[in-house]
């Protein structure tokens, strides 16, 4: 699976759309861009995904630029219960891959009032 | 419904004792797989068990095992804790059909070994 790069962490101002980064130059064409979050004291919870098109569901917006190599989850309306690690994962969706999600550090966001 | 639940939620160890670690997955749920989260770092997959067996295995010594029973619970058994062992394990479950299907994570079980 390829690697992402995600930086360690932003601030966002309540209400205000929340853009977190995250770069993965050598995705593959079959791999898609993962977003979970963990929230303090809990198990990481899945956001949303993608292969190329954009992705929109009730908790979040995912942007892939078209040559895939960078994307960018957007929380359009952040509240204080959006502070959490965010983490941007790239995997293959096939029967090896299942189950196996490669974390790295994510992205701690913090929301302020 | 109950979604993925773990037991216990806190544990103390030494080293070199063996402990085991418990998940129910969310119902309806076959598949089952194990993590373990160092502070401050993101979550590293140990393996993953479906129907009764080992399907996938992550980087982890041989001192880590696991079971799944027919009711698709899991357990997780580390021998010989070493200091290093200490850490959140999270369990997760999913519905093994073909394509991609959301894995859903319990709250954790957190090993601190002294």
């Amino acid at each position: 699976d390829a690697k992402t790069t995600q930086p360690p962490s932003m601030d966002c101002a309540e209400g205000r759309a929340a853009n977190l980064p995250c770069n993965h130059s050598t995705i593959s064409g079959n791999e898609y861009v993962y977003w979970y979050r963990q929230i303090h004291s809990q198990g990481p919870q899945y956001i949303i995904h993608g292969l190329k098109n954009n992705e929109t569901n009730e908790m979040a917006s995912l942007i892939i630029t078209e040559d895939r190599k960078s994307s960018t989850l957007i929380l359009p309306h952040a509240t204080l219960r959006d502070t959490a690690v965010y983490y941007c994962i790239v995997r293959v969706d096939n029967a090896d891959s299942w189950g196996k999600l490669q974390f790295g550090a994510g992205t701690q966001v913090v929301v302020t009032p | 419904d109950a979604g993925v639940t773990q037991s216990p939620t806190h544990l103390i160890k030494t080293r070199g004792q063996q402990v085991t670690l418990r998940c129910s997955p969310k119902s309806g749920h076959d598949t089952v797989s194990w993590y373990q989260q160092a502070l401050g770092q993101g979550p590293q997959f140990i393996f993953q068990y479906y129907e009764e067996e080992e399907r996938q295995r992550g980087n982890f010594p041989d001192r880590f095992s696991g079971h799944q029973f027919p009711n698709y619970s899991s357990e997780l058994n580390v021998n010989a804790l070493l200091l290093g062992d200490s850490a959140l394990y999270l369990c997760a479950s999913s519905l093994s059909t073909g394509g991609w299907n959301e894995q859903f994570f319990g709250p954790g079980t957190r090993l601190t070994v002294l």
